[in-house]
Order: C-alpha cells, then sequence, then structure tokens
C-alpha cells in the first residue's frame, strides 16, 4: 500500500510536443503529491505539487492532473524543451503525519530531442 | 539564503567500513530528512531528524544511524558497509509548518567495493 507506480520508464519526445508522465497510488490516506526534476549529478527539486482537493494544478508549462478516484495523478509538459531533458519522479505523503516521508516512484528518463 | 549542503560528493569505502556523510540544511529549516537512491530508482527514505532527534525512520537495519546538531546540520553514518549501501545518499531540509515541501542536497555518491 506504500507504492506510487510510476509510467513510463522513459520517455522521447520532440521539441514543442507534450510529455505525459503518469503515476499511481493505493495509499488513500496519501494528500500530498509533488513531481520533482533531478538532473544527472544533482538533487531531486520541486517541480509543482498537488493536494486532492483540486483536481488540476498549472504552473508555466507544467500541468499536475489528479484523479481521486482512480487514485492517478499525471504531469503534462507541454511546449517541452530540449533543457527539460532529465529524470522526474512523481511522490506521495501523508502531510498530516510527523514524518516528512515521501514514497517516490522509479522515474521516468525525459529526453526532448531538438 | 544558502540551499542545503552536502559533503563529501564523492566517496569510496571498502566492505565493512564505516562512513560518515554531512549536511547542512537550508536556512531557517529544523527538519532534516535522509534518503538513499540507488542507481536507477527512485530516492528511499530512511529517517528524518527535528529537534535533534529522529523523529520517523524507514526500513533500514540500525547500521544506518544520524545525528542533528543544534544549528540543524546533520550526519548519516553506516556502520558495516556492504556492497548494496553503494548508492547516491540525498539530504533534505524542510521549513518548519510547511508539511512535507522537501529541498533536496546534491547528494554523496558513495561506493562499496
Amino acid at each position: 500500500q506504500q507504492q506510487v507506480k510510476q509510467s513510463p520508464q522513459s520517455l522521447i519526445v520532440q521539441k514543442g510536443g507534450i510529455s505525459i508522465i503518469n503515476c499511481a497510488y493505493e495509499n488513500t490516506a496519501f494528500d500530498y503529491f509533488p513531481w520533482y526534476q533531478q538532473f544527472p549529478g544533482k538533487g531531486p527539486a520541486l517541480l509543482i505539487a498537488i493536494r486532492p482537493d483540486v483536481s488540476e494544478k498549472k504552473e508555466g508549462r507544467f500541468t499536475i492532473s489528479f484523479n481521486k478516484s482512480a487514485k492517478q495523478f499525471s504531469l503534462h509538459i507541454m511546449d517541452s524543451q530540449p533543457g527539460d531533458s532529465a529524470t522526474y519522479f512523481c511522490a506521495a505523503s501523508k502531510s498530516s503525519g510527523a514524518t516528512n516521508k515521501l514514497i517516490f516512484g522509479t522515474g521516468t528518463l525525459l529526453a526532448v530531442q531538438p | 539564503e544558502t540551499g542545503v549542503t552536502q559533503s563529501p560528493t564523492h566517496l569510496i569505502k571498502t566492505r565493512g567500513q564505516q562512513v560518515t556523510l554531512r549536511c547542512s540544511s537550508q536556512s531557517g529549516h529544523n527538519t532534516v530528512s535522509w534518503y538513499q537512491q540507488a542507481l536507477g530508482q527512485g530516492p528511499q527514505f530512511i529517517f528524518q531528524y527535528y529537534r535533534e532527534e529522529e523523529n520517523g525512520r524507514g526500513n533500514f537495519p540500525p547500521r544506518f544511524s544520524g545525528l542533528q546538531f543544534p544549528n540543524y546540520s546533520s550526519e548519516l553514518n553506516v556502520n558495516a558497509l556492504e556492497l548494496d549501501d553503494s548508492a547516491l545518499y540525498l539530504c533534505a531540509s524542510s521549513l518548519p509548518g510547511s508539511g512535507v515541501e522537501l529541498f533536496f542536497g546534491s547528494g554523496t555518491q558513495l561506493s562499496v567495493l
């Protein structure tokens, strides 16, 4: 029940295209769903996050879509750029707990071709 | 405002040795978490420290231990190193009351031979 399943494992998108990464979770107690971006040799950096009281959140070219009944959420990157090439991780957590423990997906390696 | 800094950036140890990794929190952050990221995997939660005490632990054996100091900096200690301990070790800090918004350092790449 603690797993977060992420797909696809890797993704190749042309410059200007839309990148879509999907995640699914089982624990209904999760109430915080962030996406992290990680470049080689760096730690993960928070990209965007959503809580289950909304179905969509948009920040610039990045959008999270959240489906509470299906226990799924996805990251959409519009107008993908070569600089977006990185590994993306979804994660989930119970924000009300004493521990800031994030459960991460296995990651998606995105390559945006020029 | 400085970010989360970790040292060293790279480390090579042999099986059975002990290692200490260090982390300086982002300014004003009083909660520190440590994560292990194996090659090609997502980070896995090791433990969290708040007010110099461990207040949460993942599925890691007792040979993984830590400390948090009054200035909120932290150490991760691993005893009796095993080959499978080879990974990127990430430190993350967070603001009081921010829930789970974590700010990660660049990590320490540990290789156990």
